[in-house]
């Protein structure tokens, strides 16, 4: 199986300040049809989870431009580039190239 | 929307039928999928099934004791689960496939506590 890992578990962001978090995975998720099967979740506090980032950095329909994603073969990023309160709870990458479909662990962000 | 049911307390070694009510778009022309949350816990992909439900894949930790299938006459995507354990107790969401596993709308979830 695909090991995702990402890091920090935690964060504790000012709003306004910039946020950072790492995926890594065990094998490269770059896929024979040039496409890296990467994607970034979002689980608010009390809610179902949702797509923030497809394909590495594609922003999915009305995630703000203050998400970004890059990174390839094994090695991703998401960043936020000024938090907001809203973008409090917890961060998941998770892979597609390979199943089973693996999601790393999460990162929980909060607002100082 | 998603919005799925079937979810209950069941003993060890019980069954339950999920079910996953599709609406707002053609349910027939999308993959679909079942992945959980164990309580306080990160996401775990369960299963997939293709369009025409001709294919189909589970998780390791599943596999022999789930099935997924839909109704495409009935825009409704089921997962039977049998012989149930404690550590399948979780949040189970269904969620549609938009191609590539991109999981592009996700159910509220419901829940399957396994204990005697």
């Amino acid at each position: 199986d695909i090991v995702m890992t990402q890091t920090p578990l935690s964060l504790s962001v000012t709003p306004g300040q910039p946020a950072s978090i790492s995926c890594k995975s065990s094998q490269s998720l770059l896929h024979s049809s040039g496409r890296t099967l990467l994607f970034w979740y979002l689980q608010k506090p009390g809610q179902s989870p949702q797509l923030l980032i497809s394909e590495v950095s594609k922003r999915f329909s009305g995630v703000p431009d203050r998400f970004s994603g890059s990174g390839s073969g094994t090695d991703f990023t998401l960043r936020i580039s000024r938090v907001e309160a809203e973008d409090v709870g917890v961060y998941y990458c998770m892979q597609t190239i390979k199943l089973p479909l693996t999601f790393a662990g999460g990162t929980k962000v909060e607002i100082k | 929307q998603l919005v799925e049911s079937g979810g209950g307390l069941v003993q060890p070694g019980g069954s339950l039928r999920l079910s996953c009510a599709a609406s707002g778009f053609t349910f027939s022309s999308y993959w679909m999928q079942w992945v959980r949350q164990a309580p306080g816990k990160g996401l775990v992909w369960v299963s997939l099934i293709n369009t025409d439900g001709s294919r189909t894949d589970y998780a390791d930790s599943v596999k022999g004791r789930f099935t997924i299938s839909r109704d495409n006459a009935k825009n409704t995507l089921y997962l039977q689960i049998n012989t149930l354990r404690a550590e399948d107790t979780a949040l189970y969401y269904c969620v549609r496939d938009r191609g590539w596993s991109t999981f592009d709308m996700w159910g509220q979830g419901t829940m399957v506590t396994v204990s005697s």
